[in-house]
């Protein structure tokens, strides 16, 4: 089983909600990232967390939040968004912090 | 700090045909990654070839293979007997060996005409 599985798939949100992007993975990785895709862009980078520990914060805005409650899940907590947050937020894991990276479909995500 | 340069931003290519993605590089490190990722319409970035900087030896995946030129800091990809379903954006990217930040460069999007 080589899958990511993000869910939702969309979500439109608000300025003041509070909301949680999951991710998911069943491949024994201890590795797992956030990223961010704007259109016709390049990921980037938001956290990685490595053995279960946040291990690089690409000077994210607090109004974004990682947690990873186990080495299989990743969430990403939102709150207070704005709308330039609108984009795809992408997870991937790796096998350990120095192999090739395996993403999940992503989230499209709206703040209106 | 790392810079990954696609400097072909749109390229098509007849089915059966050969294309070649360009990459360029700049780093002053000696030991890292570099991968050729594809992601198609449907938008799962999905890995096509990898590539260690102390293997001399380019990469093969099946119609997949780069020509890694490491004094030149380049890495193509060239996909041949292009098929329908390589439509895609292609996005190259760098790690360096010792923590897994990856950067990518700013793609290139390839489309393969019937």
């Amino acid at each position: 089983d080589t899958e990511v599985t993000q869910t939702p798939k969309h979500l439109v949100m608000g300025m003041t909600n509070k909301k949680s992007l999951k991710c998911e993975q069943h491949m024994g990785h201890r590795a797992m990232y956030w990223y961010k895709q704007k259109a016709k862009k390049p990921p980037e980078l938001m956290f990685v967390y490595s053995y279960e520990k946040l291990s690089i914060n690409e000077s994210v805005p607090s109004r974004f939040s990682p947690e990873c409650p186990n080495s299989s899940l990743l969430n990403l907590h939102l709150h207070a968004l704005q709308p330039e947050d609108s984009a795809l937020y992408l997870c991937a894991s790796s096998q350990g912090p120095r192999t090739e990276q395996y993403f999940g479909p992503g989230t499209r995500l709206t703040v209106t | 700090a790392q810079t990954v340069t696609q400097s072909q931003p749109e390229m098509s290519v007849q089915e059966a045909e050969t294309v070649t993605l360009s990459c360029t590089y700049d780093t002053s490190e000696s030991n890292y990654y570099l991968f050729w990722y594809k992601q198609p319409p449907s938008r799962q970035m999905i890995l096509v070839i990898r590539q260690e900087a102390y293997k001399q030896q380019n990469a093969t995946e099946n119609r997949f293979s780069v020509n890694f030129q490491k004094a030149a800091k380049s890495f193509s990809l060239k996909i041949s007997d292009s098929q329908l379903g390589d439509t895609a954006m292609y996005f190259c990217a760098f790690m360096k060996r010792e923590n897994n930040d990856m950067r990518f460069g700013a793609g290139t999007r390839l489309t393969v005409k019937p």
